[in-house]
């Protein structure tokens, strides 16, 4: 059973274009993270949110506890935002037998010049 | 800054051989995760640590064990490696409180 659901799985954009990505969750969190991953591997945190809106840039991640849903935004986007985003919620039961993160399966992103 | 480092970015290894990943970490943290990252599968937890010397299984931990021997050393051990552990190996940490969490860089081991 997938507890995180994240749309679309590949998304091919124009610069400048504004991208959304989404990701809906079933499960209680106390936040969600949203990451991103370039070719090589290594990932970044680039937001931490438990509720509201959150804007870093030309990025802007969204969290709406009640409804189980975020969504991560890109404005004016740029091929250097060719990258895998991945949403990753935080459970709350530290210590206990899950870790405390669960992962959506990724977003690839390609913005073409 | 808070860093957590993997000891290799690139590794190849033969079938059989003894692996270890190491992570290290600089701010503290009581939490630390290895997961493993597969095309179509995404990220997975195979093992975590909160204190020294604790550890927990995650989803996968069939064919690894784990070290914790200082809270800011938290090595992941391929006893006997196989073709079907060549994957990408992330390291994370968090404080107890959580829940934000920080990533290594990553090592794509391969297993030959």
């Amino acid at each position: 059973k997938n507890e995180v659901e994240q749309s679309p799985q590949n998304l091919t954009a124009q610069e400048g274009e504004f991208i959304t990505i989404n990701c809906s969750y079933s499960v209680g969190i106390s936040a969600l993270h949203w990451l991103q991953q370039h070719p090589g591997g290594g990932i970044v945190s680039l937001f931490m949110l438990s509720s509201g809106k959150k804007k870093h840039g030309r990025l802007i991640a969204t969290i709406n506890i009640q409804e189980k849903h975020s969504s991560l935004h890109i404005t004016a986007s740029h091929p250097r935002d060719s990258a895998v985003y991945i949403c990753a919620p935080s459970l709350g039961n530290y210590g206990g037998s899950q870790g405390n993160l669960i992962f959506g399966k990724g977003t690839k992103l390609s913005v073409k010049p | 800054d808070v860093k957590v480092t993997q000891s290799s970015r690139y590794l190849v290894k033969r079938t059989g051989e003894k692996v270890f990943l190491e992570c290290v970490q600089d701010m503290d943290h009581e939490n630390m995760f290895w997961y493993r990252q597969d095309p179509g599968l995404g990220l997975r937890l195979i093992y975590f640590s909160y204190d020294v010397k604790m550890k927990e299984k995650g989803d996968i931990p069939e064919g690894y064990s784990v070290s914790r021997e200082k809270k800011e050393r938290f090595s992941l051990i391929l006893e006997s490696a196989s073709t079907n552990q060549t994957s990408m190996y992330l390291c994370a940490s968090s404080l107890w409180s959580g829940p934000e969490a920080f990533f290594g860089q990553g090592t794509r081991l391969t297993v030959v």
